[in-house]
């Protein structure tokens, strides 16, 4: 069960928009809609932001939307604002009848 | 709202154990799988082991096979992780979380953790 594959680190002025990836392989990521984003600030639990590859749990901002093509998924987030800076991590069902989780290796947002 | 408290970590030395606990509340405990999620210094999350509602169904992540045991009391709305043999690798801030499934054509899947706990930390040092 290998990690999936996120940029170390993003980037971005307020209000522009940033695309986070998450690479994975065709057996998780590619074979299922079961990837979640999580939000995690400094010395707190994370967060779920997405679920279901582009689901957003209630509460959430709408500057926040997922999507998934083959074996990558994407975290975007637009009109980036300062709350934003934060880690974030992508998840999916590992597959291969596992029925264990395996999340990425996280990216640092920093907003300039 | 949900809450998930852990309790439990502390400083062990090398090939000792501990046993984390999760107190839940505001939710009903006995209808939700539960996971252990955890997140070493400086790294990232890991998702390390979780359990069904009657405890009836238990999956590891391959590094703490044979060493780390879940468990759940759902009397007591209480998850548990027994952690045996601990090595320096095991040191980390552990999460519990709960854990949605994803139900389709007979079979549930890992769906996604909705609510955390603030975590417990785990030091193995000698």
């Amino acid at each position: 069960q290998s990690a999936l594959t996120q940029p170390a680190s993003v980037s971005g002025s307020p209000g522009q928009s940033i695309t986070i990836s998450c690479t994975g392989t065709s057996s998780d990521v590619g074979s299922y809609n079961l990837v979640s984003w999580y939000q995690q600030h400094p010395g707190k639990a994370p967060k779920l932001i997405i679920y279901e590859v582009s689901k957003r749990p209630s509460g959430v901002s709408n500057r926040f939307s997922g999507s998934k093509s083959g074996n990558t998924a994407s975290l975007t987030i637009s009109g980036l604002q300062a709350e934003d800076e934060a880690d974030y991590y992508c998840c999916s069902y590992a597959g291969s009848s596992t029925f264990a989780y395996v999340f990425g290796t996280g990216t640092k947002v920093t907003v300039l | 709202e949900v809450q998930l408290v852990e309790s439990g970590g502390g400083l062990v030395q090398p090939g000792g154990s501990l046993r984390l606990s999760c107190e839940a509340s505001k939710f009903t405990f006995s209808s939700y799988w539960m996971s252990w999620v955890r997140q070493a210094p400086g790294k990232g999350l890991e998702w390390v082991a979780n359990i069904k509602q009657d405890g009836s169904e238990k999956y590891y992540v391959d590094s703490v096979k044979g060493r780390f045991t879940i468990s759940r009391d759902n009397a007591k709305n209480s998850l548990y992780l027994q952690m045996n043999s601990l090595r320096a690798e095991d040191t980390a801030v552990y999460y519990c979380a709960r854990d949605r499934r994803y139900c389709s054509g007979g079979s549930c899947y890992p769906y996604y953790f909705d609510y955390w706990g603030q975590g417990t930390p785990v030091t193995v040092s000698s």
